[in-house]
């Protein structure tokens, strides 16, 4: 069975600061990675994917993210913060293709901007 | 290219009642999955359809149920609703290769 793991419920970074979402997953099959961002009161927006292309995955809003298999990590960065990043953020995992289990989620971590 | 329509976004229902609600996916896409959003449990996978068929179900009651139509269109059904099952409700719509989903703003489902 697939697992996320997000450490961190909430983050807190200054504007202009470096920002690091820490993400750790187990599958039992070379996995798909994504991180969405969750802004109140909408639905996910896909930041990024990682599907065993390149380990550097580059998405929207400056985030990026590396593949890490030997840590099982997929951790999200950025580097300088801006106020428009205070959101949800959540690291799902998918073994699509193969799996039948749809996306499975970490619990979300809170980014919080301190001006 | 138009998002993930879901309608309605709000509701308030009574305990015993049901509901349904709709997701309109992007043009193009065949397959739709529904996920229950709440603050204790976080996002849970409750099905995944694909052409009009059910093709991988999560771990919820059977009070849960969900249907596609010939224009891929779906629809969930909650019965008997119960106060646990007070969420916000997202479909995704599924691009075919690489699992990739595109999230509608939800339904925000309130039962009392």
């Amino acid at each position: 069975a697939q697992s996320v793991t997000q450490l961190g419920s909430h983050v807190s970074v200054s504007e202009g600061a470096l920002v690091l979402l820490r993400c750790n997953y187990s599958s039992s099959v070379p996995p798909y990675l994504f991180w969405y961002v969750q802004y109140p009161n909408q639905g996910l927006q896909l930041l990024l994917k990682y599907t065993s292309a390149a380990t550097l995955v580059k998405g929207i809003n400056g985030f990026e993210a590396e593949f890490k298999k030997s840590e099982t990590s997929f951790h999200l960065t950025k580097p300088s913060a801006h106020m428009s990043d205070a959101a949800e953020y959540f690291c799902a995992v998918s073994d699509w293709g193969g799996g039948a289990d749809g996306l499975t989620f970490g619990k979300g971590t809170h980014l919080i901007i301190q001006p | 290219k138009a998002g993930v329509t879901q309608t309605p976004r709000y509701l308030i229902k009574t305990r015993g009642q049901q509901v349904t609600l709709s997701c309109s996916p992007i043009s193009g896409h065949r397959s739709v999955s529904w996920y229950q959003q709440t603050p204790g449990q976080g996002l849970q996978f409750l099905f995944e359809y694909f052409s009009e068929t059910q093709r991988n179900k999560g771990n919820f009651p059977g009070r849960f149920s969900g249907r596609q139509f010939s224009n891929s269109r779906s629809e969930m059904n909650v019965s008997t609703l119960e106060l646990g099952d007070s969420a916000l409700y997202l479909c995704a719509s599924n691009s075919e290769g690489v699992g990739e989903q595109y999230f509608g703003p939800g339904t925000r489902l309130t039962v009392t």
